[in-house]
């Protein structure tokens, strides 16, 4: 059954470095999103990606994040200087513009 | 403004139990989807159902039901003879139509479910 794939599971970083997250959505799906989940807390919508452009983002999408479609099956969310509170599980999820299916979540560790 | 509202932020049954979740919403969109994910322990979210808002109808699947109810706004779960195995973080959430039928989630704060045997 196809998945989307997120890699790493866990990534641990310094303060000020730079991540970059990386998602393999399923092959015939053409939305593409990122999600956040602080610890214990819901799950909060980052950015959305449609014909090689955001078409929507949210607050917490402010100029330290990017996303970027390199090569047609890679999507990717980079951190341009991490902070502590980016500390959270990050889910990438992809759709044909029904259901959105889910990764597995890299947990992203700012020390 | 969208908002989900999962007001039980803690449930506790005893196997075989039957338990429902409920989840409260509110949108000024006419047409709009609903959905329930579970985040079991190993941390994935698992795409449970959509439904959107012009189809009241119940739905069930297995043991698992969901009662949308646009009178009230809400959009419950029920799990009937619950198993051990159902334990997990369930959210509930809600996005607008359009192009992007399921983007855009916005979620509820989550619903912990704990079955004990």
């Amino acid at each position: 059954e196809p998945e989307v794939t997120q890699t790493p599971s866990h990534q641990v970083t310094q303060m000020g470095q730079e991540v970059i997250l990386r998602c393999v959505p399923i092959s015939n799906h053409l939305y593409f999103y990122w999600y956040r989940q602080i610890l214990g807390q819901k799950v909060e919508f980052l950015v959305s990606f449609y014909n090689n452009e955001i078409s929507e983002k949210s607050e917490i999408f402010d100029d330290q994040f990017s996303v970027e479609r390199p090569d047609g099956s890679n999507f990717t969310l980079k951190i341009r200087s991490t902070k502590l509170e980016d500390s959270a599980m990050y889910f990438c999820a992809s759709s044909r513009g029904g259901e959105a299916f889910f990764g597995q979540g890299t947990r992203l560790t700012v020390v | 403004a969208q908002k989900v509202t999962q007001a039980q932020t803690e449930i506790s049954v005893v196997e075989k139990e039957d338990v429902t979740l409920d989840c409260v919403y509110e949108t000024r969109d006419t047409t709009y989807y609903l959905f329930w994910y579970k985040q079991p322990p190993s941390g994935e979210l698992v795409f449970l159902i959509r439904r959107n808002s012009f189809d009241e109808q119940n739905e069930i699947s297995g043991r698992y039901s969901w009662n949308f109810q646009k009178s009230t706004s809400s959009f419950n779960f029920t799990i009937t003879a619950s198993q051990v195995v159902d334990s997990a973080v369930y959210f509930c959430a809600l996005s607008e139509a359009g192009r992007n039928q399921g983007g855009k989630l916005i979620f509820g704060q989550g619903t912990e479910l704990s079955v004990k045997p």
